[in-house]
Formats: C-alpha cells, structure tokens, sequence
C-alpha cells in the first residue's frame, strides 16, 4: 500500500463539461475527505465520508458537485457543468477514525478554460 | 468554516534560526494537528497533540497546547532551507470532528 492516489494529476476542461476525479484511500481506512485548495489557501473542507455513509456536504458546495463512496473504498467526486471558478487542486486524504492523522494524495489539479 | 487562524501568516528566517508559527481556534477540541505543504511532497502530517497534553516534541519540532487559551505554537529549531513550506494548524469541528484546517503560515528560510 503506497498511499492515497488520486486521478487523474492534471485536468484541463472546456467551461460546461463535467469532470469526475477517483481517490483510492489506504485500505482499512474508513474516513475518507475532499478537500479543494487554491493558490496561497489553506485546504478548504468539501466533503467526508465514514465508510460509504456521506457525513457532511461543505454549505459552500453547489449542487454541481457530488461525491460518492461504494462499498466504503475508493470515492468519486464529480463536477458537472464546470465553471472557471472550480479550477484548483483537489484532494483527498483518508483515515483511521476522526481523532487520527490524514494522509494526503497528491491532488488532482483541474483547469476549466 | 475556519476553526483554526495561524498567525504569522508569513515568516522568513535564515537557516539556523529558530521558527515559531502560533494558531488559535475557536471551540473545543479533543485534538490538534499540525501538517506541512511544500510544492515537492503535497500535504504531509506533522504532530498530532491531544487536548490532555501540553507539549509534544518529533524530531526539530515543538508544539505546544494550551486549551484555556485556546492555542497552539509549533517551534522549529535549527530550521534548514527544506524546511520552507506552508504549514497549517488543523482542528477537529462539527459533530463528527472534520478536520478544518487554516489559511496557513508560509515560512521561507534563507540559506
């Protein structure tokens, strides 16, 4: 087990396109999160899961975006309709329980030109 | 929401030189975490200190709790060029304790 992967790394995508990423988490993990970062921010909290129970939605997040956790495994987050504002890096990280640390993926980085 | 503030939001030191980044947050908290981003290892945890501690040390790294005050300071000692990165003070929120992080302090250390 190398880690959290994320796909893909790069996205780049016409303006009303929808885009899907995959996270795999590191197996035996049940919490699973997704996070979107911008240029010089902090993480910002998107959404969580608990194995395939979605916990919470981030009150920021349009309907536009869903994401989805099968069988408590690998999860998809789904963009449809993009806008130039969804470009940014997106990642996943995944624990152990809520009082654990996380571990990142590398991000998928998505551009909406 | 933003639990965590870390403030300075921006720092630069010459190697050598002791770092010290300081986050408040707002409620209550069973733990808190500090992780570090640089462009070349993405996001990697740092400490993870519990409310029941004052004070855990890992390597160069100090960080420090004070829950009465509601904060925390992460001290790097003898900081090394590699040591530049943004670094973020992570809190549990909510009822089933999300992580949240900060905006972050951006620390460059100069050779």
């Amino acid at each position: 087990d190398t880690g959290v992967s994320q796909d893909p790394r790069h996205k780049i995508t016409k303006r009303g396109q929808n885009v899907t990423f995959r996270c795999d988490p590191i197996s035996e993990h049940n919490r699973l999160y997704w996070y979107r970062q911008t240029l010089g921010q902090g993480p910002e909290f998107l959404t969580y899961f608990q194995n395939e129970a979605q916990l919470e939605k981030s009150r920021l997040l349009s309907d536009r975006f869903s994401a989805e956790r099968p069988k408590g495994s690998f999860s998809t987050l789904e963009i449809q309709r993009t806008e130039q504002g969804d470009s940014a890096m997106y990642l996943c990280a995944s624990s152990f329980g809520s009082n654990t640390e996380a571990f990142f993926g590398q991000g998928t980085r998505l551009t909406v030109v | 929401s933003q639990q965590g503030e870390e403030d300075p939001q921006a720092l630069s030191i010459q190697e050598g030189e002791n770092a010290t980044m300081n986050c408040s947050y707002k409620t209550s908290i069973n733990n808190l975490q500090w992780y570090r981003q640089n462009s070349g290892r993405g996001l990697v945890h740092l400490i993870l200190i519990r409310s029941n501690e004052r004070e855990k040390h890992s390597g160069r790294l100090r960080v420090t709790l004070d829950t009465s005050k509601k904060s925390s300071s992460l001290l790097i000692t003898a900081s090394r060029a590699a040591d530049t990165a943004s670094y973020f003070c992570v809190t549990p929120s909510g009822g089933y304790n999300k992580l949240i992080f900060g905006a972050g302090t951006r620390l460059a250390v100069h050779p």
